[in-house]
């Protein structure tokens, strides 16, 4: 059965510290894989998407950036987090070419940054 | 512009007590309508996936329709442990989402 591993589930980063948050999914092969952030109020917003390694779609301008160096891994990273960096990370992975499953999701990262 | 609209923000049933939750969308090219469950601290956990109007899936106490315009997501007799905020989101390329109707079931 797939799985999605996500971590680690807190983190709490000086302003101006970099991050690195990393994704790995097992038992599937070439999944979609997707970086979403959720603020208090509970809104999912879209911050990066990818459909195969090296292939990193950008979907709000903002202070991070992502990278597929494997099938099966999505990291997020920073090289300075701002305080408006703070929030509940969320990755994802959907197969590819259907909707039927939707999406699934890891189980969240909670970054602080003070 | 895609949009996707849930209401109520949040809701208090008492245990027994059914309701509804509402799910407006507007987007074209509709590929699929989606409601998650999210407990706190925890990753959106997939419900239902419903793909054209006048679909309807269930499980346990709860129940999905789904319209032209909008989704329902009934909820017979609710628990306390039905008690979580529910996602509604909709996929055309990529899932745009709600911002959640926060339920809360009390004994």
């Amino acid at each position: 059965s797939q799985t999605i591993h996500q971590w680690p589930a807190t983190l709490v980063q000086p302003v101006g510290s970099p991050l690195s948050l990393e994704c790995t999914v097992e038992g599937t092969s070439n999944p979609n894989l997707y970086w979403y952030r959720q603020a208090a109020g509970r809104g999912l917003q879209l911050l990066f998407y990818s459909v195969g390694i090296g292939q990193i779609s950008s979907e709000v301008p903002q202070n991070l950036s992502a990278s597929r160096p494997q099938d099966r891994q999505f990291i997020l990273s920073s090289k300075k987090l701002l305080l408006s960096d703070s929030g509940f990370y969320l990755c994802a992975w959907s197969v590819q070419g259907t909707v039927r499953y939707g999406y699934t999701f890891g189980s969240g990262t909670r970054l602080t940054v003070v | 512009e895609d949009q996707v609209t849930q209401s109520p923000e949040a809701l208090r049933l008492q245990e027994g007590e059914s309701s509804s939750l509402n799910c407006s969308y507007t987007v074209s090219g509709l590929r699929g309508l989606f409601w998650y469950r999210q407990d706190p601290g925890k990753g959106p956990e997939f419900l239902f996936t419903l793909y054209s109007a006048g679909e309807e899936k269930e499980k346990e106490r709860l129940k999905a329709t789904l319209t032209k315009k909008e989704s329902f997501l009934h909820i017979t007799a609710p628990k306390p442990e039905d008690s979580a905020t529910y996602l509604c989101a909709v996929q055309r390329g990529k899932l745009i989402f709600g911002q959640g109707t926060e339920l809360s079931v009390k004994p």
